[in-house]
């Protein structure tokens, strides 16, 4: 595709409930970012992949927080049992390259009621 | 560790006006530094960068900003404001090797008025 794209837009879900958050990056792209942007925390960095390996997960909150990248490509953003306080903007990069420009897609607005 | 001080969360100018977004940064090694801008429901998009070389760097939509080391300051100005402006900006700070985390800013918002 033309640019970063993110599934679904708007996400609403009960507290308690698991979520996917789908990531689909530039074609091409080696490395892929994961961040979130929250009232609270303003902009923070989740995770990165280069290519399927994720060696930085430092930014993610807590261990109810994973992410996979298959195939080099699409990347998923699970949230189990979902918190009032996992409400937030969820935001994805991409970049070709690790030391490239980052490409951010528009986002998953995800409500936890 | 790094880390960002946009100070003004919102500012407020008169379309036609010099525009002054600021940023401050902390960083232990060579930062490069970014600004990004958010329209409303969209992602960020990147306005410029400094990595090495020229300190004043050029942008998109007339945007510039100008790495001061001595004053660890990366402002972001316009010389004349468009209503298309109006947007929420962001400067970030990430390492000069290796992976780039961004670290970013709380944000300014800016206003436009006519």
């Amino acid at each position: 595709g033309a640019g970063v794209s993110q599934s679904p837009s708007n996400k609403v879900t009960e507290k308690g409930k698991d979520v996917e958050l789908r990531c689909d990056p530039i074609s091409g792209h080696t490395a892929l970012y994961w961040y979130r942007q929250s009232l609270g925390q303003g902009l923070e960095f989740l995770i990165y992949f280069q290519g399927n390996s994720a060696p930085d997960k430092s930014g993610l909150p807590s261990d109810r927080f994973s992410a996979e990248r298959t195939g080099g490509s699409v990347s998923t953003l699970t949230i189990q049992r979902t918190q009032q306080e996992d409400s937030a903007v969820y935001l994805c990069a991409s970049s070709l390259e690790l030391e490239g420009e980052q490409f951010f897609g528009p986002g998953t607005r995800l409500t936890v009621l | 560790a790094q880390s960002v001080t946009q100070l003004g969360s919102h500012v407020s100018v008169s379309e036609g006006a010099l525009v002054l977004l600021r940023c401050n940064y902390s960083s232990s090694v060579p930062p490069y530094l970014f600004w990004y801008v958010q329209y409303p429901n969209q992602g960020l998009q990147l306005l410029l960068k400094y990595t090495t070389g020229a300190t004043l760097v050029k942008g998109i939509n007339g945007f510039e900003a100008e790495f001061k080391k001595s004053e660890t300051s990366f402002h972001l100005t316009k010389p004349s404001a468009h209503m298309s402006d109006a947007a929420e900006y962001f400067c970030a700070v990430s390492r000069n090797t290796g992976f780039q985390k961004l670290v970013f800013g709380t944000g300014t918002r800016l206003l436009v008025s006519p």
